[in-house]
């Protein structure tokens, strides 16, 4: 069965540094997305891409934050500047027209 | 706007016991409802799905819920637990089911435990 994949699994970075996450969706899925789950609260959408642009995106997705489809196939997510409050467990996911998720394994990201 | 609260952040129960999770919603609109399960170290997998159709959805792993829309619920139920049943709930709620671009909306999660 096909699968999102996403690497790291598990990323550390110090305060202030960029990272980069990124995703592998099913390839033949039009809509992206990531998630996050600070630990012991809700898993929450952070933004959702289509079509080779932002199509939604919530209030926590500031201008920290960005996302790009670098080679039609790569789905990332950035953080420019960490700060310790961005720790947390990052899901992105894929959708074809007309059908549920497919979400990846997760990336947990540790600001210290 | 949309929310989920899920009733218990825990829930242990012995092999073979029933397993009831609870979730209630809050929606402007109809809702679609959906479970996740996390095994760990593994992504959101879909259990099951509502869309306005059937009340009592089915799912994989012998799972199923009912949506109540007079209280507001969707329930997940196992008649009998196994140990693979251990793992992480997310109730989670949306506008859409597909249509196109939809975004959802989860409960914070409820871990199961099963006991031997």
């Amino acid at each position: 069965e096909p699968e999102v994949t996403q690497t790291p699994s598990h990323q550390v970075t110090q305060m202030g540094q960029e990272v980069i996450l990124r995703c592998v969706p099913i390839s033949n899925h039009l809509y992206f997305y990531w998630y996050r789950q600070i630990l012991g609260q809700k898993v929450e959408f952070l933004v959702s891409f289509y079509n080779n642009e932002i199509s939604e995106k919530s209030e926590i997705f500031d201008d920290q934050f960005s996302v790009e489809r670098p080679d039609g196939s790569n789905f990332t997510l950035k953080i420019r500047s960490t700060k310790l409050e961005d720790s947390a467990m990052y899901f992105c996911a894929s959708i074809p027209q007309g059908s549920s998720y497919t979400f990846g394994s997760g990336t947990r990201l540790t600001v210290v | 706007a949309q929310s989920v609260t899920q009733l218990g952040s825990h829930v242990s129960v012995s092999e073979g016991a029933l397993v009831l999770l609870r979730c209630n919603y809050s929606s402007s609109v109809p809702p679609y409802l959906f479970w996740y399960v996390q095994y760990p170290n593994q992504g959101l997998q879909l259990l099951l799905k509502y869309t306005s159709a059937a009340t009592l959805v089915k799912g994989i792993n012998g799972f199923e819920a009912e949506f109540k829309k007079s209280e507001t619920s969707f329930h997940l139920t196992k008649p009998s637990a196994h140990m693979s049943d251990a793992a992480e709930y997310f109730c989670a709620v949306s506008a859409d089911s597909g249509g196109s671009n939809y975004k959802l909306t989860f409960g914070k999660g409820t871990l199961l435990t099963v006991n031997p």
